[in-house]
């Protein structure tokens, strides 16, 4: 049992590139969740998904984008890459609102 | 947004050695959450709380929900090696779309064997 898999692990890109962080659970959560954590603070959401078809945003969604067109599946688009965005990045997902959420072990991106 | 102020940031402790953390809020929960990360890794869950008042136990961590439901604490006792990592708390509401999650900004601990 996999649980959850992030890609790539780490990714170095120029401003203004795009890139795609994939995010796969196998645990047939409705729930999936897509965060960030910066150097000394605490992990902010971005999106999130109760289930697919339907997304919304979190607290930090500006310059991201999301889609979740399976339940396995809920890829985090950058489109136009900033030195802001340079972070680790934690996807997540649960059964339900309430239940326990597994995160994945991140994808370290640095925008130059 | 809600906030969470959690202390201390860091800590640098003997094996052996009891720690204690917390987590304050301005605003109420109903259910603080306790996770560690290893380096490299994801935030696992370690104690759920949900009840003002309560005490649980994980081994040897026990995490408590404060009464005013502004609060939590863990403590860990007799540390070990492999209780080094970043330790987050995070509240929890209920009600419509509240239940997303507020974490704090972590305690990174230390111990040296």
């Amino acid at each position: 049992n996999a649980g959850v898999t992030q890609t790539p692990k780490f990714r170095i890109l120029k401003i203004g590139q795009s890139m795609t962080l994939q995010c796969t659970q196998d645990m047939n959560h409705n729930y999936m969740y897509w965060y960030r954590q910066d150097p000394g603070m605490g992990l902010k959401l971005i999106y999130y998904s109760v289930g697919a078809g339907i997304t919304d945003k979190g607290e930090v969604p500006n310059g991201y984008n999301v889609s979740r067109s399976t339940t396995e599946d809920f890829p985090l688009r950058l489109e136009l890459a900033a030195p802001s965005q340079t972070s680790v990045y934690f996807c997540a997902s649960s059964y339900d609102e309430w239940a326990e959420q597994y995160f994945g072990p991140g994808t370290r991106l640095t925008v130059t | 947004g809600q906030q969470l102020n959690q202390s201390p940031q860091s800590m640098f402790i003997q094996e052996g050695e009891d720690v204690s953390m917390n987590c304050t809020s301005s605003s109420i929960f109903n259910t603080w959450l306790w996770y560690k990360q290893d380096p490299g890794e994801g935030p696992v869950l370690l104690i759920a709380l949900y009840k003002a008042g309560e005490l649980t136990s994980n081994g040897r961590l026990t995490a408590q929900f404060g009464i005013t439901r502004k609060d939590s604490f863990l403590n860990i006792s007799a540390s070990i090696p492999s209780d080094v990592g970043i330790y987050f708390c995070a509240g929890q509401n209920s009600g419509g779309s509240n239940y997303k999650l507020t974490f704090g900004k972590g305690t990174l601990l230390t111990v040296n064997p």
